[in-house]
């Protein structure tokens, strides 16, 4: 079976700082890595994947994260923290090669902005 | 409008009573998922389903079943709703892209508390 072990339920940086969220997994296939991002009372919404080819992946709002399978890692970063990253992170892996069954989840990391 | 859209928003209803949570999605996809969200735990599959014909038990089933009335619409009950149910709710939805299935798009949400 799959999981995810995500560092830290709280991470508290100052604005303009780096910011850089920690996501470990276990997978005994390839791996379909996801980082979502939940704003209060809203659903959940892709910030970036990983399937295959380039491990450096790109996503929205600044954000990246690198696939590194030597480590069993996805770390999340950004290089300059915005008040309105505050939100609630999660970082998931499939539970297939191709994700078709469903999504594990890490427990969350709650981003808070110091101004 | 929502691609994914959830009824009700919230619902507070008493230990024992039957609940119908209800998704509907306009993305045309043909997978959907049920998630729940308790804080500190991140979200865990409850069912999901390939088309109206196929239904899958998720990690945590007991205590619910699901119907998929149409394509388009995945139901989730609590057959005797227990205090222990409370939670957020997700629905979900996911296509096929070549040989992997695309990231999942979430719902708003079903906030349910059992009195």
């Amino acid at each position: 079976a799959q999981s995810v072990t995500q560092l830290g339920s709280h991470v508290s940086v100052s604005e303009g700082a780096l910011v850089l969220l920690r996501c470990n997994y276990s997978s005994s296939v390839p791996p379909y890595l996801f980082w979502y991002v939940q704003y209060p009372n809203q659903g959940l919404q892709l910030l970036l994947k990983y399937t295959t080819g380039a491990t450096l992946v790109k996503g929205i709002n600044g954000f990246e994260a690198e696939f590194k399978k030597s480590e069993t890692s996805f770390h999340l970063t950004k290089p300059s923290a915005h008040m309105s990253d505050a939100a609630e992170y999660f970082c998931a892996v499939s539970d297939s090669g191709g994700g078709a069954d469903g999504l594990t989840f890490g427990k969350g990391t709650h981003l808070i902005i110091q101004p | 409008d929502a691609d994914v859209t959830q009824t009700p928003r919230n619902r507070i209803t008493k230990t024992g009573k039957r609940i119908m949570l209800e998704c509907s999605q306009t993305k045309g996809h043909d997978r959907m998922y049920w998630y729940r969200q308790d804080p500190g735990l991140g979200l865990r599959l409850i069912y999901y389903s390939f088309d109206v014909k196929d239904i899958n038990k998720g990690e945590i089933s007991d205590g619910y079943s699901v119907s998929r009335q149409a394509q388009a619409k995945f139901s989730l009950s609590l057959e005797s709703a227990i205090p222990n149910q409370t939670a957020l709710y997700f629905c979900a939805t996911s296509d096929y892209r070549g040989n992997y299935y695309n990231e999942q798009f979430f719902g708003p949400g079903t906030r349910l508390t059992v009195l």
